[in-house]
């Protein structure tokens, strides 16, 4: 079934611990997203990449990284989790504008203590 | 900065009821989305709206957009507890049509 996966699908990690969550998608789009969706505010964009290769910031970029060394995969890296990380993340693809409608992976819980 | 404002926050309704659930924009957004979320689930999508006019609709669920007014709707029609859910809308701005800037949602729950 084509789409986006993500994982893992939970995760309890102690702070100051480093850490991927993983994204990869077969429709291949080329504009790949990650969010963080907290209670009360919605979803919030990390970073974002446009093609392979080129990455951007988004609204919340500290204390995360991205890298985007093929069209399929957008991994996202907590280099020292702190708790106010403690969110849903989910990814995201889509084509180039104008076709730009964003399909969402189903997310990762994530939880620092 | 695009910002979008969505209300209400909270819509409780009755089945066969109708309602509206607005969404303001702050600056020229060049497409409005419609998202749904289910409890503890993705997000999945409803409308694209590409243009000043635009109206879609799909089952008992109707996007309209008025980017004079920077404005869109999404309007309920007769509701059944299966449109029970999260409801968020989401621009683009101007010049970062790859990027999206959320609603804080509306959260939606038909009792019978």
């Amino acid at each position: 079934i084509a789409g986006i996966t993500q994982a893992p699908t939970s995760q309890i990690l102690a702070a100051g611990r480093r850490m991927t969550l993983r994204c990869t998608q077969d429709m291949r789009h080329n504009a790949m997203y990650w969010y963080r969706q907290d209670l009360g505010l919605g979803l919030r964009l990390i970073h974002y990449s446009n093609t392979a290769g080129t990455t951007g910031k988004g609204e919340v970029p500290d204390g995360y990284s991205v890298s985007r060394a093929n069209t399929d995969d957008f991994p996202l890296t907590l280099a020292s989790a702190v708790p106010s990380q403690t969110s849903v993340y989910f990814c995201a693809s889509s084509d180039l504008p104008p076709h730009n409608e964003q399909f969402f992976g189903p997310g990762t819980r994530l939880t620092v203590l | 900065e695009l910002k979008v404002e969505q209300n209400p926050l909270f819509l409780s309704m009755q089945e066969g009821k109708n309602y509206t659930i607005y969404c303001n924009y702050s600056t020229t957004s060049d497409r409005l989305y419609w998202y749904r979320q289910d409890p503890g689930k993705s997000l999945e999508s409803l409308f694209v709206l590409l243009s000043n006019g635009a109206v879609k609709q799909e089952g008992r669920l109707m996007a309209s957009l008025d980017t004079k007014a920077r404005l869109s709707t999404l309007h309920i029609t007769a509701a059944v507890h299966d449109l029970s859910a999260t409801y968020f809308c989401a621009g683009t701005g101007t010049g970062t049509a790859s990027k999206l800037t959320f609603g804080t949602g509306t959260r939606l729950q038909v009792t019978l």
